[in-house]
């Protein structure tokens, strides 16, 4: 089955520049979104379309992309952002959706 | 502004059945494909199942096919997911959530629990 390929935690010190990465065979094909959820509380999205930013989410979050691999980039980490980040994105064929297993940022 | 609240989750015995309602407002229901995630105590997020805006056509996780049924009423503004033959392993909070923007799931419930325990 198809799956998404994270790092388990990424620890940074406030104004440090974090990075997520995510891989996955089928990322070429597909867009992959991310999300952050911090406890108890309901996943937030960040990034949608590999790198475009939703209304509302500070610049200092941004995507990327190159071949199999997506990047969550956090410039500037803040305390806030101190959560778990999921990234998604379809199957090569778009009738089942996976998430990567997550990456808890330590700030 | 967008609003989900889910409702239905509960404690239920393995075996038995369990339905779960996403009440949507704020936004023209039926014109939004809709999802159901679902997350393990302690564990990461997980797709369940999909359901296209007009609701004719549906997908799901391997791990539910077969026992999880995913269905709407636009008339009710309402998200349904139908659960039987639930298994311990189904213990989760489940959410719905719309996909919107980009196809991503763009706004979330806050979650429903279920614990399928004896």
């Amino acid at each position: 089955s198809y799956e998404l390929t994270q790092p388990p935690s990424v620890s940074v010190s406030p104004g440090q520049t974090a990075i997520i990465t995510c891989s996955g065979d089928a990322l070429p094909k597909q867009y992959a979104y991310w999300y952050q959820q911090k406890p108890g509380q309901a996943p937030v999205l960040v990034i949608y379309k590999d790198s475009e930013r939703p209304s509302g989410i500070p610049e200092r979050f941004s995507g990327s992309t190159s071949g199999t691999t997506v990047t969550l980039t956090i410039s500037g980490v803040q305390a806030e952002d101190e959560a778990d980040y999921y990234c998604q994105s379809p199957d090569s064929s778009g009738t089942f959706w996976v998430f990567g297993g997550g990456t808890k940022l330590t700030v | 502004q967008v609003q989900l609240v889910e409702s239905g989750g509960g404690v239920v015995q393995p075996g038995r059945s369990l339905r779960l309602s996403c009440a949507a407002s704020g936004f023209t229901f039926s014109r939004n494909a809709m999802h159901w995630v679902r997350q393990a105590p302690g564990k990461g997020l997980s797709w369940v199942a999909f359901i296209s805006y007009r609701g004719d056509i549906q997908f799901y996780a391997d791990s539910v096919k077969g026992r999880f049924t995913i269905s709407r009423d636009s008339s009710k503004n309402t998200l349904y997911l139908d659960m039987s033959s639930l298994r311990p392993e189904d213990t989760a909070v489940y959410y719905c959530a719309r996909e919107g923007t980009g196809e991503a799931f763009d706004s979330w419930g806050q979650g429903t629990l279920v614990t399928v325990s004896t």
